[in-house]
């Protein structure tokens, strides 16, 4: 199965600050490559698909961008709502997910 | 708008089966894949598997002799089964959309609250 890494695990940030996170991949997935949200005990909401296409209703200060291996989301300029936990997912293959990235406040 | 909603027993003793279902409303359950995610405390997301329609299905290696899935087209519902669990499969258990047939062309869109299945004697 694909392996996929994310960094930083924790990113302590301000409102305001540009954010990036990054996701590597085991091999190559093309850009079959999603982000999701998660906020404690709540279901994952996706933001971003195919690597770079923006979900419905989604802020466009989130982006997405890569192909292949790597992979970054970024938030242009974080806001209150978006500290939360941050997971990638590949769907090359049978789907599988990076290990997420927390994004607190500093 | 779909809405997911998971439902089953919060407590399953070990070695047992833990069996879920997730009822879909405000649309058709046909034409589309429908997956288990899991996700134990304070850990990631782990796939378990995914069901078409046709009942055709796809399982995460790892799990996939314990796993069945099965779906009710009649009842706008799909289920998982997980056999011989034990204290490592507790965790909260969503049902997604998984959009291999929609435009994400596989991300999952649209998810369940999530329902916490514990695993204990």
């Amino acid at each position: 199965d694909i392996q996929m890494t994310q960094s930083p695990s924790t990113l302590s940030a301000s409102v305001g600050d540009r954010v990036t996170i990054t996701c590597r991949a085991s091999q190559s997935i093309s850009s079959w490559l999603a982000w999701y949200q998660q906020k404690p005990g709540k279901a994952p909401k996706l933001l971003i698909y195919k690597a770079s296409s923006l979900e419905s209703g989604v802020p466009s200060r989130f982006s997405g961008s890569g192909s292949g291996t790597e992979f970054t989301l970024t938030i242009s300029s974080l806001q209150p709502d978006d500290f939360a936990t941050y997971y990638c997912q590949q769907y090359n293959s049978l789907p599988t997910f990076g290990q997420g990235t927390k994004v607190e406040i500093k | 708008q779909v809405q997911l909603q998971e439902s089953g027993p919060g407590l399953v003793k070990p070695s047992e089966t833990l069996s879920l279902t997730c009822t879909v409303s405000g649309g058709s359950i046909s034409s589309y894949y429908w997956s288990w995610i899991r996700q134990p405390a304070g850990k990631g997301l782990e796939w378990i598997g995914r069901i078409y329609t046709s009942g055709s299905t796809n399982y995460n290696p790892s799990l996939k002799s314990r796993v069945t899935m099965s779906v009710d087209t009649s009842k706008n519902q799909f289920s998982l089964k997980l056999s011989s669990v034990t204290a490592a499969d507790t965790a909260v258990y969503y049902c997604a959309r998984d959009g291999m047939t929609t435009v994400t062309e596989g991300a999952f869109d649209i998810w369940g609250q999530g329902t916490m299945v514990t695993v204990s004697s």
